[in-house]
């Protein structure tokens, strides 16, 4: 069965950084690539960027090119997102998303998503 | 910058038919952006419902169905039941790995 675990809640304060993360299991962590969706309170969902772990092959959505970072540790099978300097408008949801194959254009697989908060 | 448009609220009656619609800012949608629906309950992580335009995912009951209707892509329940209500929302592939979420389409059932 494929699973995406994906950390747990983050409190922060403005301008420090923070590393989340997103576990693959149950099919080859290094095939498929890995997105990440934010979802803002009480707003839609909106696509950051992507990554393919199999050679850290990364894309980025436009609005979030040079806001974060998303990168990809094969040897655990994991995923990230992460922040250098975070700003109380990065509160979400975050969630990671397998797409369902290379030539297939949809994500088949959510994990269950990261709240983060930031606040002074 | 393109927009993914979506009716922001839609409403249908238990056991009536509804469509939601997914467009381009500029622009018509095609089966080469590869339209995906994915239905959202609160406090939930998306579900895949459609993806490649008609194919319903797996466990998907065969109420959803997916079509290019005109210039946009559609997302149509057929018989809808209390348990449809949701955020629906539509993700077209742009081409070079980028994905475009619509803004959602919060779907009552009354």
């Amino acid at each position: 069965e494929v699973q995406l675990v994906q950390s747990g809640a983050e409190v922060k304060k403005p301008g420090e950084s923070l590393k989340i993360s997103c576990k693959g299991s149950g099919y080859s962590f290094t095939s498929y690539w890995i997105g990440w969706v934010r979802q803002m309170p009480g707003k839609g969902l909106e696509w950051m960027g992507i990554i393919y772990p199999g050679d850290s092959d990364t894309r980025y959505s436009p609005s979030f090119q040079g806001q974060v970072t998303i990168s990809a540790d094969r040897s655990i099978s994991t995923a990230y997102l992460q922040w250098s300097s975070l700003k109380a408008s990065d509160t979400a949801m975050y969630y990671c998303a397998r797409r369902a194959g290379s030539t297939d254009y949809y994500f088949e697989n959510w994990g269950q998503g990261t709240l983060v908060t930031v606040s002074s | 910058q393109t927009v993914v448009t979506q009716e922001p609220s839609f409403s249908v009656s238990p056991g009536g038919t509804v469509t939601l619609t997914c467009g381009l800012s500029s622009g018509s949608v095609s089966t080469s952006y590869y339209p995906s629906w994915y239905q959202q309950t609160p406090g939930q992580a998306p579900r895949t419902l459609i993806y490649s335009t008609n194919t319903r995912s797996s466990g998907v009951p065969d109420r959803f169905s997916g079509s290019i209707l005109g210039n946009k892509a559609a997302l149509t329940i057929t018989g809808a039941q209390a348990d449809d209500e949701s955020d629906y929302y539509c993700v077209l592939y742009m081409g070079r790995g980028i994905w475009v979420f619509g803004g959602g389409t919060k779907l009552t059932v009354l």
